[in-house]
């Protein structure tokens, strides 16, 4: 069964940084991309990164090109996203996904970003 | 980028009755290869997004039958044929041919 378990959301002042991660089982994780997608309160969803399987390429959403950065451990079978210069807007649950046809879905954690 | 708008964005059904959701984009969604990457997402109350539909029709593992999706081009469509309690949500197409990948709004169907 795959299984996608999400941490590292939070509470974080403007300008601030954080880094989520997604531990993913049940399935071969070095073999496939991986993305991120946020949903901000009460809003619809939005695609924010991928990463490829060897994580070579990565693709952003242009409002966190430059503050955001997708990696991931294989070793591990741990995806990231490090967030840094943290934006009011950027307040939203973010969900980790297998794939980039976004097959599988994290439970979500939330980022609030506010003094 | 490509915009992807869905129709309509509130959808009050009568259990057992049939529902249908449009979705257009703003340009062709067949790629080089002849492939068309749009995929249909249901958001539950509460709960993470599950894919229900990709590349236009195809019904993942699970989902039942009475859910299936159609069109080509620019012009997609899921049909929920009898609907269900189990089916009020958050519908999302989603295309995944261009960058960067789209969302439409989401669409709201819920219980007369």
């Amino acid at each position: 069964e795959v299984q996608l378990l999400q941490s590292g959301g939070g509470l974080v002042q403007p300008g601030g940084s954080l880094r989520l991660s997604c531990a993913a089982s049940g399935f071969t994780f070095n073999r496939l991309g991986m993305a991120w997608v946020r949903q901000a309160p009460g809003k619809g969803l939005e695609w924010v990164s991928v990463i490829t399987e060897s994580g070579d390429i990565t693709h952003y959403v242009d409002s966190v090109k430059g503050r955001f950065t997708i990696s991931r451990d294989n070793s591990k079978n741990t995806l990231y996203l490090q967030m840094n210069s943290l934006r009011a807007d950027d307040t939203a649950v973010y969900y980790c996904a297998k794939s980039w046809w976004l097959d599988n879905w994290g439970q979500g954690t939330l980022v609030t970003v506010s003094s | 980028d490509v915009v992807m708008t869905q129709s309509p964005l509130s959808l009050p059904v009568t259990l057992g009755q049939p529902a249908s959701i449009s979705c257009r984009s703003s340009q062709s969604l067949v790629d080089s290869g002849g492939n068309t990457y749009l995929n249909w997402f249901q958001q539950r109350p509460g709960q993470s997004p599950r894919r229900l539909i990709y590349q236009v029709s195809n019904r993942d593992s699970g989902v039942p039958d009475r859910f299936s999706g159609s069109g080509s081009g620019t012009d997609f469509t899921l049909k929920i044929s009898r609907v269900e309690a189990d089916d009020v949500a958050f519908y999302y197409c989603m295309q995944v041919t261009h960058w960067p990948l789209t969302f439409g709004p989401g669409t709201k169907v819920d219980i007369k």
